[in-house]
């Protein structure tokens, strides 16, 4: 079965950091593009960033550039994105996805996506 | 940025009836690569269409997308009870960015 299993929200302190796992199996991981995707509660998807299959092309959102780094490790078969710096206005459930291609360095549409996992930052 | 507008913002209907929803760019979306997903309270999206009118896999031929450069749609040919969600749509031939999204409910 394929999966994705997102890890390490939580609640935290406006400035601090905070760093999220994801957890894939099913599919051959570092045949795929990677994406997290953030949905603040009862709002809309965001696009925070995506990371090609080889790392060779990555991508942020304007609203963390700077701030977060997207990172994989294919023997691991895991995404994770260090957020630092966070703001009250970056708590949102964040979202792992699948891209929908295979290989290349540019992005696709998102096939497959976790539960997520919760940040919330707040004094 | 490309960013896409969706409309209506709301869309009541009755089981059965036809669903269009609407997805405009700000600039033309390259080789229509615009998606569409579905989300429902408490679930993770759903990819329903790529490529402005490929149907993920599994997704009931009801669903159609069509379209292209900055205007794009989404139609449901009849609407089953399990088909009143919220729906997105993403482009993702520069960056990648969601619109705001349609709620289709029940009238």
């Amino acid at each position: 079965e394929v999966q994705l299993v997102e890890s390490g929200g939580g609640l935290v302190q406006p400035g601090r950091s905070l760093r999220l796992s994801c957890a894939a199996s099913g599919f051959t991981f570092d045949d795929y593009a990677m994406h997290w995707v953030r949905q603040a509660p009862g709002k809309g998807l965001e696009w925070v960033s995506g990371i090609s299959w080889n790392s060779g092309s990555i991508g942020y959102a304007d609203s963390v550039k700077g701030r977060f780094t997207i990172s994989r490790d294919n023997a691991k078969n895991s995404l994770y994105l260090q957020m630092n710096s966070l703001r009250a206005e970056d708590t949102a459930l964040y979202y792992c996805a699948k891209d929908i291609r295979t290989g290349g360095n540019s992005f696709g549409a998102f096939d497959i996506w976790g539960q997520g996992t919760m940040v919330t930052v707040s004094s | 940025e490309i960013v896409l507008t969706q409309s209506p913002g709301t869309l009541s209907l009755s089981p059965g009836e036809r669903a269009t929803l609407s997805c405009r760019a700000s600039q033309s979306v390259s080789s229509s690569y615009l998606a569409w997903y579905q989300q429902k309270p408490g679930q993770a999206p759903r990819l329903l269409i790529y490529g402005a009118s490929s149907r993920a896999t599994g997704i009931p031929d009801r669903f159609s997308g069509s379209g292209s450069g900055t205007d794009f749609t989404l139609t449901i040919s009849r609407l089953e009870p399990e088909d009143f969600a919220v729906y997105y749509c993403q482009q993702y031939g520069s960056s990648v960015t969601f619109g705001p999204g349609t709620k289709v409910d029940i009238k």
